[in-house]
């Protein structure tokens, strides 16, 4: 139990152009998910806290309106990168939180989707 | 603020030799404590976590940490590591009542033969 999905698993795109990756929890209700950005041989860094039906809230120094976070229903949240260039280029990955019982104090995680913008 | 540090960056070890990855936090609150483990290219996976109780967490894989509340620490071990093994593992933090997890910097499992 407890799984999570992103779609796609790796893009491509062009310099200006807008992506949207999907995060949904297969088998629970997720009332939050999360949106992190991994470098390199580096940490997870938390971009920002999505809740079921209202804003998002970002982490300092991530451009809300460059990384638009979207949680429309208790399964799905979706993040679009707009107007993507190489430095948005990394690997994304969103966990989800239950709502309630033994998944309620963990986040599971999605297993990512690696963005290359050229 | 709340912190955790994962003291060793890499680990190499030889196949079938137990291994133990350290991880210490800071909080001034409770706290509950996570192992995830990250194969290349993939998401992170739940190895194993402490959110109260017994202070010895068994989880998957054969895994098992230790909640030391008076040195702050929840270190991961195992008592014979496969090749299967090697991946980045995660230590982090969810202080009590807050949404974050915060990540240590993560440690790099090598298992040699």
């Amino acid at each position: 139990g407890a799984v999570v999905s992103q779609h796609p698993s790796w893009v491509i795109c062009k310099s200006g152009t807008s992506v949207k990756i999907e995060c949904r929890s297969l088998d629970f209700q997720a009332t939050t998910m999360f949106w992190y950005r991994q470098f390199p041989k580096q940490s997870l860094m938390l971009m920002a806290t999505s809740n079921e039906g209202s804003k998002a809230t970002y982490e300092q120094g991530v451009e809300k309106d460059k990384f638009l976070i979207n949680h429309a229903s208790l399964t799905l949240s979706t993040l679009t990168v707009t107007s993507a260039h190489p430095e948005d280029s990394s690997f994304y990955i969103c966990s989800a939180r239950g709502t309630s019982g033994r998944i309620a104090d963990t986040q599971y995680f999605g297993p990512g989707t690696r963005l290359t913008v050229l | 603020a709340q912190s955790v540090t994962q003291l060793d960056s890499q680990v190499p070890v030889f196949e079938e030799a137990p291994v133990e990855l350290r991880c210490n936090y800071s909080s001034s609150v409770s706290v509950y404590l996570f192992w995830y483990v990250q194969y290349p290219n993939q998401g992170l996976q739940l190895l194993l976590k402490y959110l109260s109780g017994s202070t010895l967490v068994k989880g998957i894989n054969g895994f098992e940490a230790e909640f030391n509340k008076s040195q702050t620490s929840f270190h991961l071990k195992k008592p014979s590591v496969h090749i299967s093994d090697t991946a980045e593992y995660f230590c982090a933090v969810n202080p009590g009542g807050y949404n974050k997890l915060i990540f240590g910097a993560g440690t790099r499992l090598a298992v040699h033969p």
